[in-house]
Formats: structure tokens, C-alpha cells, sequence
């Protein structure tokens, strides 16, 4: 079976840093996403992971431990616009395989 | 960048009736897409596979009669809600691959339906 976790919600200051958890237990692994959804829109890609390590992207980095399953995102200097649910998706395995989505987090960003 | 499109990006139906939603790759094309459904503030559920030119592959408790899927082109898919029913209000995103760029899953903006 696949089993993505990831903390429901989550409450940071304009500016911080804040980092956002995600443990998956999955029948194989190619690839760990990470996705932005705002209220009443579809998700936008903010990352890919597949091999150990950080990847940084501007004020977002990933990183990603295949032996732990585990995976964070890391938001700096946060604003107000980065309030939004926050998605991990794993790939199971490679060719058309869908991905399968944990339940997202919400970032509320509070001055 | 890849677009993905979905028409109508909402509609409001009467219980009973169907409602067709399209799914396009504007510029590029899609051998395979996903379509996703997601209820208010839960994570995207996936309900089945559209590959183009064969039967769609469905989820575990999603009915293949109740969302007929159609992929008859490289660029189109369809998803039809038939008979709906006011539980079938929710949140419709579809996905598609790139058919050359393996890795990639680009999203549609998403069809709300409200089933009255």
C-alpha cells in the first residue's frame, strides 16, 4: 500500500523560515514532488526529488533521505502569499504511474 | 511552458443529469492523463488513468460507469459524470504527461461541479 504523512496544518511569521515534513511508506519509489495549492485552484509544481540530497529553488529547497522515506520543504523569508496547502507526492514507479498525493498541509503566514 | 486546460471551470447541475469535462494539453502531447478529484480542504484522490487510445484504467471504489472517460487524441481527454448526484460535488483537476518529457505531470486549473 502507499502511506504519505504530513502534518495538517501549520502557522508561521511573515519572514521566518518554516519547514514542512513528509514521511511516505510506498510499494517503490521514483520520485518525491512537491506541489503549491491555493483555496479553489489546481496544485503547482515547486519541486522534484529523486536522489538524496537538497535541491534548492530560490526561497524553496527540498531535500530527501530514500532510506528514511523522508522528505521536507523548506520556504525562507516567507510572505503573506506563501499561505497555501502545501502537497508531497511520491511516484511509485517509473512510465505511467500516477502520483499518489498525502492529505497537504496548510501554511497560514501571519504578520 | 506546458499548459494544461479544463472546460468549464465550473458548473452548476441539476441531480440527474451529466456533465461532460475536457481536458487538454494545449502544447504538447499527452499519451497518458490523471484524473483527480478533491473534496473541500482534503488532498487530491486519483480516480483513474486515461490512455490514449485505450480503456481507462479506474481506481479501487470509483465506478467506470458513473465517470465515463474518453482519451481519443493526443490532446483531449473526457470525463463525464453521468447520473450526478449532490455527492459528486467536488473539485475535478486532470493531469498530463508530456509524452516527451517522461517525468512531468502538469496540471489542469480544475472544473468545479456543484450538483444541486
Amino acid at each position: 500500500g502507499q502511506n504519505i504523512d504530513q502534518p495538517t496544518e501549520m502557522t508561521a511569521t511573515e519572514g521566518a523560515i518554516v519547514q514542512i515534513n513528509c514521511t511516505y511508506q510506498t510499494s517503490g519509489f521514483n520520485g518525491l514532488f512537491w506541489y503549491q495549492q491555493h483555496a479553489g485552484e489546481a496544485p503547482t509544481f515547486l519541486s522534484y526529488n529523486v536522489l538524496d540530497g537538497l535541491e534548492e529553488k530560490g526561497r524553496f529547497s527540498s531535500f530527501l533521505s530514500r532510506s528514511k522515506g523522508y522528505s521536507y520543504l523548506l520556504l525562507k523569508e516567507l510572505q503573506m502569499k506563501d499561505s497555501a496547502s502545501y502537497l508531497c507526492a511520491v511516484r511509485a514507479f517509473s512510465g505511467n504511474t500516477p502520483l499518489v498525493f498525502g492529505k497537504g498541509t496548510r501554511l497560514s503566514v501571519i504578520a | 511552458g506546458a499548459v494544461v486546460s479544463q472546460h468549464p471551470s465550473w458548473v452548476i447541475c441539476k441531480s440527474g443529469t451529466s456533465v461532460k469535462i475536457e481536458c487538454r494539453s494545449l502544447d504538447f502531447q499527452a499519451t497518458t492523463m490523471f484524473w483527480y478529484r478533491q473534496f473541500p480542504k482534503q488532498s487530491l484522490m486519483l480516480m483513474a488513468t486515461s490512455n490514449e487510445g485505450s480503456k481507462a484504467t479506474y481506481e479501487q471504489g470509483v465506478e467506470k460507469d458513473k465517470f465515463l472517460i474518453n482519451h481519443a487524441s493526443l490532446t483531449l481527454s473526457t470525463l463525464t459524470v453521468t447520473s450526478a448526484h449532490p455527492e459528486d460535488s467536488s473539485f475535478y483537476i486532470c493531469s498530463a504527461r508530456d509524452r516527451d518529457i517522461p517525468d512531468t505531470q502538469y496540471f489542469g486549473p480544475g472544473t468545479r461541479l456543484t450538483v444541486l
